[in-house]
């Protein structure tokens, strides 16, 4: 079956602009997580979305990081007035359980600031 | 601070050594305790959980509370096995995973 896919897979925007990252889940999959990985660092949590309710959004960087999941399958991570500490990859995962039991991961967009 | 300590960035040895990737963690609860491991060109994928007590290709790791490390072993290396290796906590009751920076493995002939 399909995994998580992410889409674009790599994304090049010059500063100050908007982007946004998109996930599909796996079908069913209850739980999404969004985490952030720098160069040389493993990766870190962004956010959290139990079906469509954003439970946890504690590791988001800035307000200028926002993330929707509004029918509790896709989700979209947009992040506004790009600055080049943005550049990184973003990973999303999916669980069928609440928490991170067997979460998948995706393969990841790839965003540099330039 | 640094919740999950991967001490070594590159870890190279031969074929049919014992490998042993390091992880120690900062938590004072009852953490839950995950590998996960990224081969080249694929995605992030889960190796084992502390939870489980299982042995995934050939890899086993015990959660050592009073040393608080969750070191990976596996005791004859093979070259499939090079990869980046990345340990990562789950707090109690929490929902985030900690992710380490990483370790590369790689296994030569």
């Amino acid at each position: 079956g399909a995994g998580v896919s992410q889409s674009p897979r790599y994304k090049v925007a010059k500063r100050g602009q908007d982007v946004a990252l998109r996930c599909d889940p796996i079908s069913g999959h209850v739980s999404l997580f969004w985490y952030q990985q720098a160069l040389g660092q493993g990766p870190e949590f962004l956010t959290y979305f139990q079906n469509e309710a954003q439970l946890d959004k504690s590791g988001l960087p800035s307000d200028r990081f926002f993330a929707e999941r509004p029918e509790g399958s896709v989700s979209t991570l947009k992040i506004q007035r790009t600055q080049q500490e943005d550049s990184a990859v973003y990973l999303c995962a999916s669980s069928s359980r609440q928490g991170p039991f067997g979460q998948y991961f995706g393969p990841g967009t790839r965003l540099t600031v330039t | 601070a640094q919740r999950v300590t991967q001490p070594e960035k590159l870890l190279s040895v031969f074929k049919g050594a014992p490998v042993e990737l390091k992880c120690n963690y900062s938590y004072s609860g009852s953490p839950e305790l995950f590998w996960y491991v990224q081969y080249s060109r694929q995605r992030l994928q889960l190796l084992l959980r502390h939870i489980s007590r299982e042995s995934i290709k050939g890899f086993t790791a015990d959660l050592n509370k009073g040393e608080t490390s969750f070191h990976l072993k596996k005791p004859f290396a093979q070259e499939e096995d090079s990869a980046m290796y990345y340990c990562a906590l789950r707090e109690l009751g929490g929902t985030a995973l900690i992710f380490g920076k990483g370790t590369t493995l790689s296994v030569s002939s």
